[in-house]
């Protein structure tokens, strides 16, 4: 079926770097995508969104890619701190499916001091 | 403030027995959606619904039931015939199928 896989399950990075987290999806009639990080034990808190039109999209330390030539959506947290520790997922809402997100696996970061 | 609520925190179930997961919104938002999210995994789509007194099933709907009798609220039903509901289930509600905003969750164990 369809959906929306990571390429790494955990990333390590040392506080201070930039981190890198990446996502492939399969549907190309996807028109908008999230990313959520999810600390333990909580529900998954938005972080930033990006639309099909756009091949780029910057927050607050945080910038979103979107290559859809190869279907593939990364985020990029700069001096990334302790308490970006979580676990990091990409969803993608295909048009038309009545705003459904289907999300990856997710990637588990841990900062280290 | 504007929020998504689920409740219980944490819900035991015995064998046979069905138990119910609430959710409210006062995002006014017409969509809700119910997602269940195994240890390690992402989260999969058990029902939604964009609009009131309608309601689809996801991609994991057998064994779950929902009612969508009232804008805010959006409760989902674990039946005895989920033979695996140990998980931990999220709401979200988004205005127009963007921009989802996901409940606390509750952690639904087996006893």
């Amino acid at each position: 079926g369809e959906s929306v896989g990571l390429h790494l399950p955990t990333l390590s990075v040392q506080e201070g770097d930039n981190s890198i987290i990446n996502c492939a999806y399969s549907n190309s009639a996807s028109d908008y995508f999230i990313w959520y990080k999810q600390e333990s034990g909580k529900g998954p808190q938005f972080i930033i969104d990006i639309r099909s039109n756009m091949d780029k999209r910057q927050g607050q330390r945080v910038t979103v890619l979107l290559n859809k030539t190869v279907k593939h959506l990364s985020l990029q947290i700069a001096a990334t701190q302790p308490g970006d520790s979580a676990v990091y997922f990409c969803a993608e809402t295909p048009y038309n499916q009545g705003g459904k997100l289907i999300f990856g696996q997710g990637t588990e970061l841990s900062v280290k001091p | 403030d504007g929020g998504i609520t689920q409740s219980p925190k944490y819900l035991f179930r015995k064998e046979g027995q069905n138990v119910t997961l609430s959710c409210e919104q006062n995002l006014n938002h017409d969509a809700m959606y119910w997602y269940r999210q195994d240890p390690g995994q992402g989260l999969r789509l058990i029902y939604y619904s964009q609009i009131v007194n309608d309601f689809q099933k996801g991609d994991i709907a057998e064994g779950y039931s929902v009612s969508r009798e009232k804008k805010e609220s959006f409760p989902l039903t674990v039946t005895s015939a989920q033979k695996n509901p140990t998980a931990f289930y999220l709401c979200a509600s988004s205005p127009a199928g963007y921009g989802y905003t996901f409940g606390s969750g509750t952690r639904l164990t087996v006893v």
